[in-house]
């Protein structure tokens, strides 16, 4: 059981480049969650889903994207990146009726 | 609105000294509760949440954390710190547009440093 995956863990990108981040879930969770954390800012809510087919926007969405085409995965993607999106890149994901969410290990992306 | 707020940045203590950690938390209700723990390099494992069941709620590793409504706090403690608890501590609670969705608002939060 692998829980929450992401892929790549780390990426450097140049200013205005695309790119896409996987996560998967094998735990048929509902609901997933894309996060960014950034030093001394805790973790911020970028985009989430509620179920397969469905998206909505968190606290930091602008210059991010995301698809949720199949219940297991949860797509993140950069159109162009910028350098103030260098972060550290959380996804997370919870079961019905569950208050917990389970975390992925990260992806550490930089844009030069 | 809810909010969480962790009061120190960096907590350095010795080991085999108690670990306190402290949050304080904003809101018109009874939450839920979380603490997280982040290792060097790696993501976020649950230590313990509160869902109103008790006051005192018990973690993993030896941790727990007692929830105060009159304080509106909710500090995590240990009794006997060791090396192996050297991370970064997140105070975590529902977010203000409500529960939902299941949204977290993250404390900013806590570096715990361990000495030998």
């Amino acid at each position: 059981n692998a829980g929450v995956t992401q892929t790549p863990k780390f990426r450097v990108l140049k200013t205005g480049q695309s790119m896409t981040l996987l996560c998967a879930q094998d735990m048929n969770h509902e609901y997933m969650y894309w996060y960014r954390q950034d030093p001394g800012m805790g973790l911020r809510l970028i985009h989430y889903s509620v179920g397969e087919g469905t998206t909505a926007k968190g606290e930091v969405p602008d210059g991010y994207n995301v698809s949720r085409l199949k219940k297991q995965n949860f797509l993140l993607g950069l159109e162009s990146a910028a350098p103030s999106q260098t972060s550290v890149y959380f996804c997370a994901s919870r079961g019905q009726g569950s208050d917990t969410q389970y975390f992925g290990p990260g992806t550490r992306l930089t844009v030069l | 609105a809810q909010s969480v707020t962790q009061l120190d940045s960096h907590v350095s203590v010795s080991e085999g000294t108690p670990v306190l950690l402290r949050c304080n938390y904003s809101s018109s209700y009874s939450p839920s509760l979380f603490w997280y723990v982040q290792h060097p390099n790696k993501g976020l494992q649950l230590l313990l949440k509160y869902t109103s069941a008790a006051t005192l709620v018990k973690g993993i590793n030896g941790f727990e954390a007692e929830f105060k409504k009159s304080e509106t706090s909710f500090h995590l403690t240990k009794p006997s710190a060791h090396m192996s608890d050297a991370a970064e501590y997140f105070c975590v609670g529902p977010n203000a547009g409500g529960t939902s969705y299941g949204k977290l608002t993250f404390g900013q939060g806590t570096i715990l440093t361990v000495h030998p």
